[in-house]
């Protein structure tokens, strides 16, 4: 079936720091990848996405590659800001039926 | 306004009484997603609908859960007799064609607590 393992959190940070926030998946067919960011009273938001094998999905500082022989979809940013606080998920959708399937979220905190 | 819209924002009810949940889509968005967010979980997927076609129910968890779309745009979904199990953020989403590697637009949910 079709599933998403994300690290737990939550994750706590000073600012400036490095991110990593991993994500693994296991799909039938060739999933497209996605990272959603839900910040503090808001909804989700799609952060970033690739749809393809060795894709590199990009947005505000944060990055994550497709990585087919490893099944993974690891969120990196470089440099952390306290307005990064937020919790974020990653998800896929399968070229088989109409879901998203999410995993279960990592909440990051960022001080200053 | 331009996102999704979800009403009540927050909903308190006893076990046992009837709840409906609203979610107004982006406009001419065609693919409308219901999800539930309990807490420490992810978000788990209960009903799509895309245009006209009849609607995956797959994920919904129990015959006292349903979903109806009218004139393609507003959404309602209705919970019978509910359980403190029921507890969690019912979140709406939509999305322009339906294609799955559109991205979703989320409302801000529906938090239901169930006494």
């Amino acid at each position: 079936g079709n599933s998403v393992t994300q690290m737990e959190g939550p994750v706590t940070l000073s600012e400036e720091a490095f991110l990593t926030i991993n994500c693994t998946y296991t799909a039938t067919g060739y999933p497209s990848l996605f990272w959603y960011v839900q910040y503090p009273g808001e909804g989700l938001q799609l952060l970033l996405k690739a749809t393809k094998a060795d894709d590199k999905g990009s947005n505000k500082g944060f990055e994550a590659t497709y990585r087919k022989e490893t099944t993974s979809f690891h969120l990196e940013k470089g440099s952390v800001q306290v307005s990064d606080s937020a919790v974020y998920f990653c998800a896929l959708t399968a070229n088989t039926g109409n879901q998203f399937y999410f995993g279960t979220g990592t909440s990051l905190t960022v001080i200053p | 306004g331009a996102g999704v819209s979800q009403s009540p924002s927050n909903k308190v009810t006893e076990k046992g009484k009837d709840v409906e949940l609203r979610c107004d889509p982006i406009s001419g968005h065609t693919a409308l997603y219901w999800y539930r967010q309990s807490l420490g979980q992810g978000l788990e997927f209960l009903i799509y609908f895309q245009g006209n076609s009849a609607p995956d129910k797959s994920g919904l968890p129990s015959d006292r859960f349903s979903a109806e779309r009218t004139g393609g745009s507003v959404s309602t979904l209705t919970i019978q007799r509910t359980q403190q199990e029921d507890s969690a953020v019912y979140l709406c989403a939509s999305s322009p064609i339906g294609q799955l590697n559109s991205p979703l637009h989320f409302g801000n949910g529906t938090r239901l607590t169930v006494t």
